[in-house]
């Protein structure tokens, strides 16, 4: 069956200070990979999707970059942080073959001080 | 513009009733809808799907519902129970945006009172 890992769980972090989130995903091949972001007590907004190794797609203009550096390996990054980057972080991945449904990993509280 | 939206941002049922969970979308080339499950913490759960040439599906006391004709999607719960307890996003994928890009609605957030 298929897994997906994202850590940390939680993450409080000074402005201006770098940012890694990794995540990754088990039990299938070429997987579409996503990170979503959340405010508290509102929707999903898609910030990057990637369809294989070193594609990135960028849904809004951030603070943020994505990589995938393997199959199933997604990082979310940040040089400097801003206060505006805390949030919720969720990884996703979804079949390549038309499958759209989304599989959602725990997801990283993040707080920017 | 397009958009996925809630008509009721709160529901509150008594455990064992039926809940009616309500949401619209603006884009008509959408083909295909999906309901998540979001508890507290966690990331969301996929419910059930349902794709445009359908307008009912069922599942394990989950069904929803599609009207095209208003562009309605509903999302009913059988004898509720305090699990049931969480936010509730619809959700959609527009085909014409090449099937990478769900737009997800703001949510609602169901209570379950025992």
């Amino acid at each position: 069956s298929q897994t997906i890992h994202q850590w940390p769980a939680t993450l409080v972090q000074p402005v201006g200070s770098p940012l890694s989130l990794e995540c990754t995903v088990e039990g299938t091949s070429n997987p579409n990979l996503y990170w979503y972001r959340q405010a508290a007590g509102r929707g999903l907004q898609l910030l990057f999707y990637s369809v294989g190794i070193g594609q990135i797609s960028s849904e809004v203009p951030q603070n943020l970059s994505a990589s995938r550096p393997q199959d199933r390996q997604f990082i979310l990054s940040s040089k400097k942080l801003l206060l505006s980057d805390s949030g919720f972080y969720l990884c996703a991945w979804s079949t390549s073959g038309g499958d759209e449904k989304l599989f959602f990993g725990s997801g990283t509280q993040l707080s920017v001080l | 513009g397009e958009s996925v939206g809630l008509h009721l941002p709160t529901l509150s049922v008594q455990e064992g009733d039926n809940s009616i969970i309500n949401c619209a979308y603006s884009n008509s080339a959408s083909d295909y809808f999906i309901w998540y499950k979001q508890e507290s913490g966690k990331g969301p759960q996929f419910i059930i799907d349902i794709r445009s040439n359908m307008d009912k599906r069922q599942g394990q006391r989950v069904t929803v519902l599609l009207n095209k004709t208003v562009k309605h999607l509903s999302l009913q719960i059988a004898a509720t129970q305090p699990g049931d307890s969480a936010v509730y996003f619809c959700a959609e994928r527009p085909a014409w945006r090449g099937g990478f890009k769900t737009i997800f609605g703001a949510g609602t957030r169901l209570f379950v009172k025992a």
